[in-house]
């Protein structure tokens, strides 16, 4: 079946640099690609995603890239805020009758962002 | 509006006890998820139903049992609970069984004394 890779583990980042979480699958059929942001007490909000006729895709501060060759996908955050402080969370799924759009989630990424 | 919502937010009860957990989407979804995340935050998938039928069904000891008397509503009910229970407990929703955003609840943290 479908495993997803997540690296860094955590990640400490100064308020205005970016953060940069990196993402690996092993399936090939997969071809959709959601992050979800998890503040604490809370359950995982979904921040972006992207579909495998794409290579890019932008919202505001944030953009993921997809790799399709090499089988991996990033998050980038521009001017990180004390605000995009959370766990974030990389998936895969493949859109077939057998899967059911099922999610493998990666094993998550706590970001700090210092003041 | 709570788009997911799940009842209880807490739940404290005692090795060997019977529990249900409660799930709503007024998302007008048709497919609806239960995840466990552990300690370690690791999110993992138990069940999933499209339109009341189940269609993703994990490897889950069958003391787990869920149920979805409509479209809107999951259930999940575990029977004699067991210490490796203890985590928190996602339910999740998605307008269609396939590669669709999934929107999540707030969780039910579950602890077994």
């Amino acid at each position: 079946g479908e495993n997803v890779e997540q690296h860094p583990s955590t990640l400490s980042v100064q308020e205005g640099d970016s953060a940069v979480i990196k993402c690996t699958y092993s399936d090939s059929a997969s071809n959709y690609f959601p992050w979800y942001k998890q503040e604490l007490g809370k359950g995982p909000q979904l921040i972006i995603d992207i579909r495998s006729n794409v290579g890019e895709k932008k919202d505001q501060r944030i953009a993921v890239t997809l790799n399709k060759t090499a089988k991996h996908f990033s998050l980038h955050i521009t001017e990180t805020q004390p605000e995009d402080s959370a766990v974030y969370f990389c998936a895969a799924s493949k859109g077939t009758t057998d899967s059911w759009g099922k999610f493998q989630f990666g094993a998550g990424t706590q970001v700090v962002v210092t003041p | 509006d709570t788009a997911v919502s799940q009842t209880p937010k807490y739940l404290v009860t005692q090795m060997g006890n019977d529990k249900s957990i409660k799930c709503e989407q007024n998302l007008g979804h048709d497919t609806m998820y239960w995840y466990k995340q552990d300690s370690k935050k690791f999110l993992k998938i138990m069940f999933s139903y499209n339109n009341k039928e189940l269609i993703i069904n994990e490897t889950v000891p069958n003391r787990f049992s869920p149920k979805s008397p409509d479209k809107a509503h999951l259930n999940l009910h575990i029977n004699s609970l067991e210490l490796g229970d203890s985590a928190v407990y996602f339910c999740a929703s998605s307008q269609v069984a396939g590669n669709q955003p999934q929107h999540f609840g707030d969780g039910t943290r579950l602890s077994i004394l």
